[in-house]
């Protein structure tokens, strides 16, 4: 299976800062990537497909990069309905279709 | 409006069996493959299982491949996961989500809520 690693596992921020959150693959997968949010107790909503394209009703201020094994979520400017958890998963070929461990981002 | 809604999740012992239901509405569900999704307490995401829109190609992850097993029935709007020789490790939020293709890129673009499933003696 292709391992997903998530950097950092927890960062701590203020509202109004730039978030970066990485998503390393054990092997390439072209842009099948995507990135969730996950608020406590709650299911995970899609934010970004395809390693880039936001998904519909996602604020602008989300936006993903990166192919081949890099990836990169960034938040261009943190809002206070931003702190939640963060989950990359690849989606190359076919399943199993792994998820990385999680980014949780805290309010500083 | 989509619609998922998981239930059959409770208590079961070490090495029983439970089945989970979701219920899908406000598409059309046989055009969508279909999968499973689990978040042990205090932990992150972990890929369970799949199945296509149809039902003729089915993929489980390696911790519970020949103890699970994902079904659907098109006609009732329903997937299901049935679990057998279950260990204290399965115990876990059990998600089920559908799977879009956008471009020839797939994602999961609706969750439903979950359903909690506790594996003890």
């Amino acid at each position: 299976d292709i391992l997903l690693t998530q950097s950092p596992s927890f960062l701590s921020a203020s509202v109004g800062d730039r978030v970066i959150i990485t998503c390393r693959a054990s092997q390439g997968i072209s842009s099948y990537l995507a990135w969730y949010q996950q608020k406590p107790g709650k299911a995970p909503k899609l934010l970004i497909y395809a390693a880039s394209t936001l998904q519909s009703g996602v604020p602008s201020r989300f936006s993903g990069s990166g192919s081949g094994t890099e990836f990169t979520l960034t938040i261009s400017s943190l809002q206070p309905e931003d702190f939640a958890t963060y989950y990359c998963q690849q989606l190359n070929s076919y399943p199993p279709w792994t998820f990385g461990q999680g980014t949780k981002v805290e309010i500083k | 409006e989509v619609q998922l809604v998981e239930s059959g999740g409770g208590l079961v012992q070490p090495g029983g069996s439970l089945r989970l239901s979701c219920a899908a509405s406000g598409f059309t569900f046989s055009s969508f493959a279909m999968h499973w999704v689990r978040q042990a307490p205090g932990k992150g995401l972990e890929y369970v299982s799949g199945i296509s829109s149809n039902g003729d190609t089915i993929y489980y992850a390696n911790s519970v491949e020949g103890r699970f097993t994902i079904s659907r029935d098109n006609s009732k709007n329903t997937l299901y996961l049935q679990m057998g020789g279950l260990r204290t490790e399965d115990m876990a939020v059990y998600f089920c989500a559908r799977a879009v293709a956008v471009t020839g890129y797939p994602t999961f673009d609706y969750w439903g809520q979950g359903t909690l499933v506790t594996v003890s003696s």
